[in-house]
């Protein structure tokens, strides 16, 4: 399985500022995701995140809003922009399948791991 | 495109009783099937998957799930749960050779003495 760590793991923030949430991979993949799970709801995907190339957003979600950085391999981040109430979430990032062996970062996987998320609390 | 119901957003049971937590998608392709498991105050680990082969995977804590691509279902089942089973239980779907997820509502299973 991959090794996905995020900070911060929580952070509590005033209305109007933003906030950049990173994620880092123990081996290279050539996608990563964002997902963003509300409270007591289930996990929604923000974005997917290429090495070299623009963020692909999913319907309801802006780059404005939600601008993320990719800028190899084994990093990426999401920044949550102008904070409202309603963007305090949990903030996940995942990507496929790795066992930290050094394979081709472009082949297909199969499988999303998970990192551990960013609690984020907006007042 | 892909989508998952969950019907029971929240399944009570006893301990050592067996429990079934139920998952059906849509799609129009083929599919990989994933059950995913967030304890209390913590991540998303993947219990289960299904992409090819035997329709019936198992986890390495008891649970099982069968692919009914009739029924266009992925039902979780272990036959005798424990306390520590207690946890959000999310079901996702994905196309074949893709790997954008498509989540379920979860189900919360509540497991008491």
């Amino acid at each position: 399985s991959a090794v996905i760590s995020q900070k911060p793991s929580r952070d509590i923030c005033q209305r109007g500022t933003s906030l950049t949430i990173q994620c880092q991979v123990d081996s290279q993949v050539t996608m990563m995701f964002w997902y963003r799970q509300q409270p007591g709801q289930s996990l929604t995907l923000i974005a997917t995140a290429n090495q070299g190339s623009e963020a692909t957003y999913e319907s309801g979600f802006v780059i404005d809003k939600f601008p993320i950085s990719r800028p190899n391999l084994t990093f990426s981040t999401l920044t949550v922009s102008n904070m409202s109430p309603e963007d305090s979430s949990i903030y996940l990032c995942s990507a496929p399948r790795t066992s930290g062996r050094h394979g081709p970062p472009h082949s297909l996987a199969d499988t999303q791991y998970f990192g551990p998320g960013t609690r984020l609390t907006v007042l | 495109a892909q989508s998952v119901t969950q019907l029971d957003s929240q399944v009570p049971v006893f301990e050592e009783a067996p429990v079934e937590l139920r998952c059906n998608y849509s799609s129009s392709v083929s599919v990989y099937l994933f059950w995913y498991v967030q304890y209390p105050n913590q991540g998303l680990q993947l219990l289960l998957k299904y992409l090819s082969g035997s329709t019936l995977v198992e986890s390495i804590n008891g649970f099982e799930a069968e692919f009914n691509k009739s029924q266009t279902s992925f039902h979780l089942r272990k036959p005798s749960v424990h306390i520590s089973d207690t946890a959000e239980y999310f079901c996702a779907v994905t196309p074949a050779g893709f790997q954008k997820l498509v989540f379920g509502t979860g189900t919360r299973l509540l497991v008491s003495p």
